[in-house]
């Protein structure tokens, strides 16, 4: 059965404290792995897609990356701003059907 | 703007009575989707469209409906609402009728069916 588990459930960390979220998945025959912000009361916000394991993308503070089981979003040096829930997200083999991931939560201390 | 708008926004009802939810996007997009989200479970695919009048179900399609008689829009239909149905509702849509691409997702709706 596909599946896509996120860890931790929450994370806390201080303003410029670097860390990393993980996205593990069991999908046959990924076809794209997605990461979405969410912000309370709002629709997720698209932040990255890969295709091979291998791929790295970056924008401002966040990074993703990619190997055949597992992406992480590393997140270099938080700001309070960058409080929000991450959701990852693997689409199948024909590419209809997403599978999200039940989010980690980030919080950011001034 | 481009968007995807839902409305109601809030909508409390009682059990069994019908009701509708409508999703419109203005980005011309093929595929558009519905999804429920409910805490420690995450988003869940209810169901999907690759174009006009094609349609599949997703993951948690039991008790819902859907129609897509015009590409802009997908109405979301719960025939007869249950308590188990009170959620978060998130309409989506991507260019493409794969759907590998980003998914734009409306506001939300929030569902409470006593």
């Amino acid at each position: 059965e596909d599946q896509v588990t996120q860890s931790p459930e929450a994370l806390r960390l201080q303003e410029g404290e670097s860390s990393s979220l993980n996205c593990s998945y069991t999908v046959s025959g990924l076809r794209g792995l997605f990461w979405y912000r969410q912000d309370p009361g709002k629709g997720p916000e698209f932040l990255f897609t890969l295709y091979s394991a291998g791929e790295e993308k970056e924008k401002e503070r966040l990074k993703a990356t990619l190997t055949k089981k597992e992406s992480f979003l590393h997140i270099t040096a938080p700001k309070p701003e960058d409080s929000a829930t991450y959701l990852c997200a693997a689409r199948d083999t024909g590419g209809f059907k997403t599978i999200f991931g039940a989010g980690t939560r980030l919080f950011v201390k001034a | 703007e481009a968007q995807v708008t839902q409305n109601p926004r809030y909508l409390i009802t009682v059990t069994g009575k019908k009701l509708t939810v409508t999703c419109s996007q203005n980005m011309n997009h093929e595929y558009m989707s519905w999804y429920r989200q409910d805490p420690g479970l995450g988003l869940r695919q209810i169901y999907y469209s690759m174009n006009v009048e094609v349609t599949d179900k997703g993951d948690v399609p039991e008790g819902y409906k859907v129609s897509r008689k015009e590409k802009r829009n997908f109405p979301l239909i719960l025939e007869s609402p249950s308590p188990n149905q009170t959620s978060l509702y998130f309409c989506a849509s991507s260019s493409g009728q794969g759907a590998l691409n980003e998914q734009f997702f409306g506001p939300g709706t929030r569902l409470t069916v006593l």
